[in-house]
């Protein structure tokens, strides 16, 4: 079964890069699409970004200026850069494997749900 | 920027039947799904589609649509139903949007 394993530092000094690893194990990364999500300790979910298999990504528009990600196929992986970095993004960072989902309303209207995710790694962001 | 809301918490006894709204201009147009969160876990995604169970979720979990509302409903509800639950959408311009979350305490 397909399997979702973020990995990186869990710490990282202020105003450099944060920077972390989805592997995906147990299938292949040509699926929908995959996704960064964080949760601050004690708060809510927040989705970060996606990027297609295409090549293709999406950014929240409150940290589009500071963030990338990234696909390496070869290696079933993909990755997120966040720079430069403050304590305010300190987090739980969760990878996803997003699936499309189309509804009619007076047009097709597409979303993502995420049916696999990864177990989370803790970030924290310290000078 | 897109909002979703739901309730800060709900409780319920165990038997009765909890029910979480979530609310946003958008849902008309776009599906909701909503997550199932336990303490030091990753979500669990519980309904999709609006109303749609995936396999291996209880079916006293369903989801229903009204307009701008959304309803996650569980049936009898467990000591083991208590979780934090997010409703999660999107807006128009692709991005995903997850509510602020429901605290649910069984009593």
């Amino acid at each position: 079964q397909v399997q979702l394993q973020e990995s990186g530092p869990g710490l990282v000094k202020t105003s450099e890069t944060l920077s972390l690893t989805c592997t995906v194990s147990g299938g292949s990364i040509s699926s929908d699409s995959w996704n960064w999500i964080r949760q601050p300790a004690g708060k809510g979910l927040e989705w970060i970004g996606r990027i297609y298999t295409s090549g293709i990504t999406h950014y929240s528009p409150s940290l589009k200026s500071r963030i990338t990600v990234s696909l390496d196929m070869a290696k079933n992986q993909f990755s997120l850069s966040l720079s430069p970095v403050t304590a305010a993004d300190t987090a739980v960072y969760y990878c996803a494997r997003g699936l499309t989902s189309q509804k009619y309303s007076d047009g097709w209207y597409r979303s993502n749900y995420f049916d696999l995710w990864g177990r989370g790694t803790l970030v924290t962001v310290s000078s | 920027s897109y909002e979703l809301t739901q309730p800060p918490s709900v409780s319920m006894s165990p038997g009765q039947t909890a029910r979480i709204t979530c609310s946003g201009d958008g849902l008309p147009n776009h599906y909701v799904y909503w997550y199932q969160q336990k303490p030091g876990q990753a979500p669990v995604l519980v309904i999709y589609k609006d109303r749609e169970r995936p396999s291996g979720i209880p079916e006293r979990f369903s989801g229903s649509s009204s307009g701008t509302r959304v309803t996650l409903t569980i049936s009898g509800v467990q000591a083991d139903d208590e979780a934090d639950y997010y409703c999660q959408s999107a807006d128009n311009s692709g991005t995903w949007v997850f509510g602020g979350g429901t605290k649910l305490t069984v009593l």
